[in-house]
């Protein structure tokens, strides 16, 4: 299976961007990028996800590399409530199974106020 | 907004109990999950299930077996609960399809003692 490699923490400041990397060297082909966060005691929450081309919603921005090595979760103005571990997970179109969702470590995203 | 909801947010119970954990989704999911979260070690699958009456292993599925009887209910069950079973468990329901995002509940922290 692919793998993702997340910083384990990155800090910011309120009311500034904040990317945050992924980086899957060994992705395929199928492969597509989510991302997911979770708060402070709750269950994790669906961002974003994309295949080849950029793509934004209402949370947040995803930037992936033309070779897809690598992406980058962007949230545009940072709040306090988006401190939360955020995860980058590969999931595979081909795959009927959701056993190709795995869940890292994920980064551990500080906002300062 | 779909609503995955677990029926304890805490448990306490003693070794060698039966242990039952609930999950309801109001969004008529085919799929659906159960998941432990420990520090460290990140999400881990325990099972899944594509429909009613089905049911596939995850990853750890050693210790613990399921229940779908009804397509918004998936149940949890720990035969004989002992100490290192002590954790975080989420569920999680979605739509069929590796893109279709995952739709967690809050969490049940059981401690078994």
């Amino acid at each position: 299976d692919a793998k993702t490699t997340q910083p384990n923490s990155m800090e910011s400041n309120e009311e500034e961007p904040v990317h945050l990397p992924c980086n899957h060297s060994t992705i395929s082909g199928t492969d597509y990028i989510h991302w997911y966060r979770q708060l402070p005691s709750q269950g994790p929450e669906y961002v974003i996800h994309g295949l080849t081309s950029n793509v934004n919603n209402r949370m947040a921005s995803l930037a992936i590399a033309e070779d897809r090595k690598s992406s980058t979760l962007i949230l545009h103005r940072a709040t306090l409530r988006d401190a939360a571990v955020y995860y980058c997970i590969l999931t595979n179109f081909l795959s009927g199974s959701a056993r190709q969702l795995t869940f890292g470590s994920g980064t551990q995203l500080t906002v300062l106020p | 907004d779909v609503k995955v909801t677990q029926s304890s947010r805490y448990l306490v119970k003693r070794t060698g109990e039966k242990v039952f954990l609930e999950c309801v989704q109001d969004m008529d999911h085919e799929n659906m999950f159960w998941y432990r979260q420990d520090p460290g070690l990140g999400l881990r699958l325990i099972y899944f299930s594509y429909d009613v009456k089905m049911k596939e292993k995850g990853d750890i599925p050693e210790g613990y077996s399921v229940s779908r009887e009804k397509k918004e209910r998936f149940s949890l069950i720990l035969e004989s609960a002992s100490t290192n079973q002590t954790s975080m468990y989420l569920c999680a329901s979605s739509w069929t399809g590796p893109n279709s995002p995952l739709h967690f509940g809050n969490g049940t922290r059981l401690t078994v003692t």
